[in-house]
């Protein structure tokens, strides 16, 4: 069974330009999430999907962030316009629900804003 | 809302030592804990988790935890380690309704 597929796995944008990340969850996992990890940090959590339905956005930042879930599969993470301090891993994990379901994680995708 | 405190940022060891990593959480209601582990530039792996029953859980690599109600916490063990041990670990807490919350991490480091 293939695992949650992120890409591009680097990324490197001068600041102020726009930059998108794709997350492919693994099959039958209706639980979509985005952390973001800091350098020696634990991950953070941006956004989570249920399905299509964004039910935990409180810790993105809307003015530049947005997300999207089609058909309730792939997902795509957006920055617009990026900041020095977006430099950071962005992880994507799927699960079949929350709480004691275990979540998967993709190999994430190394964002250095210059 | 629920939290997770490592307590060491860093841990060296020998290869065949044991080794201990320290778990503390905060949380008004029941809970379910995690430990992933992540290898240089990878995602996260999950090593083992609580979520009810017996307070000690086994998982892979031979690594075990205990969960300890009274002094909320999950510490991690490991009776001898390996070089290919050396990795970051997090701690995680969720509940039923809430998100998956890490703690920042222990690094792992493994001597020969």
């Amino acid at each position: 069974e293939a695992g949650v597929v992120q890409s591009p796995r680097y990324k490197i944008i001068e600041k102020k330009q726009p930059v998108a990340f794709w997350c492919n969850p693994i099959s039958g996992h209706n639980t979509l999430y985005w952390y973001r990890q800091n350098l020696g940090q634990g991950p953070e959590l941006l956004i989570r999907y249920e399905n299509e339905e964004a039910v935990d956005d409180s810790q993105l930042p809307k003015d530049r962030f947005s997300a999207e879930r089609l058909k309730g599969v792939d997902s795509t993470l957006k920055i617009q316009p990026a900041e020095l301090g977006d430099s950071a891993v962005y992880l994507c994990a799927s699960s079949k629900g929350q709480g004691a379901t275990e979540a998967f994680f993709g190999q994430g995708t190394r964002l250095t804003v210059v | 809302a629920q939290s997770v405190t490592q307590l060491d940022s860093q841990v060296p060891v020998f290869e065949e030592a044991p080794v201990e990593l320290r778990c503390n959480y905060s949380s008004s209601v029941s809970v379910y804990l995690f430990w992933y582990v992540q290898y240089p530039n990878q995602g996260l792996q999950l090593l083992l988790k609580y979520l009810s029953g017996s307070t000690l859980v086994k998982g892979i690599n031979g690594f075990e935890a205990e969960f300890n109600k009274s002094q909320t916490s999950f510490h991690l063990r490991k009776p001898s380690v390996h070089i290919s041990d050396t990795a970051e670990y997090f701690c995680a807490v969720t509940t039923n309704t809430d998100k998956l919350i890490f703690g920042t991490g222990t690094r792992l480091q493994v001597f020969p």
